[in-house]
């Protein structure tokens, strides 16, 4: 079974630009999660999608940050613009129903 | 909203010594979810676990959802266990996955 894909595996930009990231869960997931790891910490949720519906973004920077899951299979998180401080990893996680929840490999974004 | 705290924060070893990592959480939780972090940010499941008690080989977690924590055991330990442990939390309806921050673990030969 295909696990989590992410692409790309690393981006590095200048603040201010814009970045997406683009996620693939595993077949049959309805359940999808965008987490930021910064650096020496545990991941943050930043938006849960439940099929093609958000079921929790209170933690996402609506300002800058925005996310979609068309068609209820991929997902794209996008940053616009970029800070500093948005340096960090950006997981994708899926789940099935109420199951264990299984991660990609992630992407490591470096603002400067 | 929830608390999920884990102990202790850093840990030292030795090849072959054995350790017990623990994750206690503010309140109720449907299930909860053990995790290793490896050197390359992979996060691996090592356990899904919302009660009793489970074994893979040299590691074994323990959850007591009446008393709010977890324990992860790692026995004999090996320079490949090395890396940061997290536990997670699932709750609500839509099971939000909500993280701890970890437990990191160095493992000398």
């Amino acid at each position: 079974e295909a696990g989590v894909a992410q692409s790309p595996r690393y981006k590095i930009i200048e603040k201010r630009q814009s970045v997406a990231f683009w996620c693939n869960p595993i077949s049959g997931h309805a359940t999808l999660y965008w987490y930021q790891q910064i650096l020496g910490q545990g991941p943050k949720l930043l938006i849960q999608f439940q099929n093609n519906g958000v079921v929790d973004d209170s933690q996402l920077p609506k300002d800058r940050f925005s996310a979609e899951r068309l068609k209820g299979v991929d997902s794209t998180l996008k940053i616009q613009p970029a800070k500093l401080e948005d340096s960090a990893v950006y997981l994708c996680a899926s789940s099935f129903s109420s199951s264990e929840a299984f991660f990609g490999q992630g992407t490591r974004l470096t603002v400067v | 909203g929830i608390q999920v705290e884990q102990s202790p924060p850093d840990l030292i070893l030795q090849e072959g010594a054995n350790s017990t990592l623990r994750c206690n959480f503010s309140d109720s939780v449907n299930n909860l979810q053990w995790f290793h972090q490896n050197p390359w940010g992979q996060l691996i499941n090592l356990f899904y676990i919302p009660s009793g008690t489970k074994q893979n080989g040299r590691l074994s977690a323990t959850t007591v959802a009446t008393e709010r924590y977890s324990l992860l055991y790692i026995s004999s330990s090996q320079t490949t266990d090395s890396g940061v442990y997290f536990c997670a939390v699932v709750l609500g309806g839509y099971n939000k996955l909500i993280f701890g921050a970890g437990t990191r673990l160095a493992v000398h030969p």
